[in-house]
């Protein structure tokens, strides 16, 4: 149980052009939703937090207008990155809060989105 | 803010040895929640273990164990009986109980297991 999965895994887009990475977690409901970005050898630094029905809240520095956010069901978050840059390349991580089990109310991870803009 | 910090970029370890990775953090709460996440190289973050800041006792999960130390604010991970399957980035992290409830993670440990 807790599976959360990501699409695409690999995305390849080019400059100007929007991309839209999806969110499901397959067997259970979230109702809250993390996204997540990692740079090549680095750490996970929290973007956004989705919640299902309401605006994200997205963390300081982080373009609201560049990075959104919609979580219009209990099992689906997705994320546009808006006229994409090269400098958006980088690793991109969802992860969903279970709500019931052994790991109640901790966050299960997809596999990620590998995001490059040529 | 709460701050995570790992202190050792890079950890090896023989197979079926026994590894230690150190973290500590800051915070002036007094209930939060701390973690160990792996990530291998198929980058999918696998959570490995939690503790409550409110249990004085250490939380174990079959090879794997914490020594939680409050109030030094020390949380290290023990991974007994190495395999080569837990070859992988570590990377500990803290969430504050309620309120946003969002994880705060060092720059992680990468372990390299030797057979």
């Amino acid at each position: 149980g807790a599976v959360v999965s990501q699409h695409p895994s690999w995305v390849i887009c080019k400059s100007g052009t929007s991309v839209k990475i999806e969110c499901r977690s397959l067997d259970f409901q979230a109702t809250t939703m993390f996204w997540y970005r990692q740079f090549p050898k680095q750490s996970l630094m929290l973007m956004a937090t989705s919640n299902e029905g309401s605006k994200a809240t997205y963390e300081q520095g982080v373009e609201k207008d560049k990075f959104l956010i919609n979580h219009a069901s209990l099992t689906l978050s997705t994320l546009t990155v808006t006229s994409a840059h090269p400098e958006d390349s980088s690793f991109y991580i969802c992860s969903a809060r279970v709500d019931r089990g052994k790991w109640d109310n901790e966050q299960f991870f997809g596999p990620g989105t590998r995001l490059t803009v040529l | 803010a709460q701050t995570v910090t790992q202190s050792q970029p890079e950890m090896s370890v023989q197979e079926a040895e026994t590894v230690t990775l150190s973290c500590t953090y800051d915070t002036s709460e007094s209930d939060y929640y701390l973690f160990w996440y792996k990530q291998p190289p198929s980058r999918q973050m696998i959570l490995v273990i939690r503790q409550e800041a409110y249990k004085q006792q250490n939380a174990t999960e079959n090879r794997f164990s914490v020594n939680f130390q409050k109030a030094a604010k020390s949380f290290s991970l023990k991974i007994s009986d190495s395999q080569l399957g837990d070859a992988a980035m570590y990377f500990c992290a803290y969430r504050t109980q309620g309120g946003s409830e969002k994880l705060v993670f060092g720059k992680g440990t990468k372990l390299t297991v030797n057979p």
